[in-house]
């Protein structure tokens, strides 16, 4: 069975300052992992996917994650954090079709 | 369409009515999947389609929970027999088949059973 950890429920993080948030998976074989955000009221937003190749994925709006198959992570870091980043991330992992989605980690970006 | 529909977005419910759920996806996504997302949570998993062949429903969480896709195209989720547990957020999505694509969600539909 595949699953997906998201260690912090909420990481709060100064407007301009690094933000990272952290998640690590269990899959068997080769994992293809995602990274979408929730705003208030409206569906998940796809932020970014690492499938093969670079371990350094980049995706929307500035956001990038790194892949760590030895420690089984894929945390999600953005150098330089908006107040408009306040939202609800989770982190995902599909094997066979099915998207397997972690608890959510809520980010509170302070002006 | 441009995007995941979901209706209604907000459903009130007596415990114990019917209700049912309506998903059009994006036109010429094959796979379609159901998610419950109970408050402060994430989704879970609960049905998968691929066209009109519901290929795992191993997330449904009771026999009181139906999905279909008749023509492999718009999707109904329909509960039975609604108890207060099944307030949630039910979210539809759709992609090309292929774990590596990505899912496009609906905004969902927010049922509150009272």
């Amino acid at each position: 069975a595949q699953s997906v950890a998201q260690p912090e429920d909420q990481v709060n993080v100064a407007e301009g300052n690094p933000l990272t948030v952290k998640c690590t998976y269990s899959v068997s074989g080769n994992p293809y992992l995602f990274w979408y955000v929730q705003y208030p009221n409206r569906g998940l937003q796809f932020l970014l996917k690492y499938i093969t190749g670079d371990n350094l994925v980049k995706g929307s709006y500035g956001f990038e994650a790194e892949f760590n198959k030895s420690q089984t992570s894929f945390h999600l870091k953005k150098p330089s954090a908006l107040v408009s980043d306040s939202a609800l991330y989770f982190c995902a992992v599909t094997g066979a079709n099915k998207l397997t989605f972690g608890g959510g980690t809520r980010v509170l970006v302070k002006p | 369409g441009a995007g995941v529909s979901q209706s209604p977005r907000y459903k009130v419910a007596k415990r114990g009515q019917d209700v049912a759920l309506r998903c059009d996806p994006i036109s010429g996504h094959v796979s379609l999947f159901w998610y419950q997302q109970a408050l402060g949570q994430g989704p879970e998993f609960l049905t998968y389609f691929q066209n009109e062949a519901q290929l795992d429903k191993s997330g449904l969480p009771s026999d009181r929970f139906f999905a279909e896709r008749p023509e492999g195209s718009v999707s109904t989720l329909k509960i039975q027999r609604t108890q207060q547990e099944d307030s949630a957020v039910y979210l539809c999505a759709s992609s090309f088949p292929g774990g590596a694509n990505v899912l496009t969600f609906g905004a969902g539909s927010r049922l509150t059973v009272l």
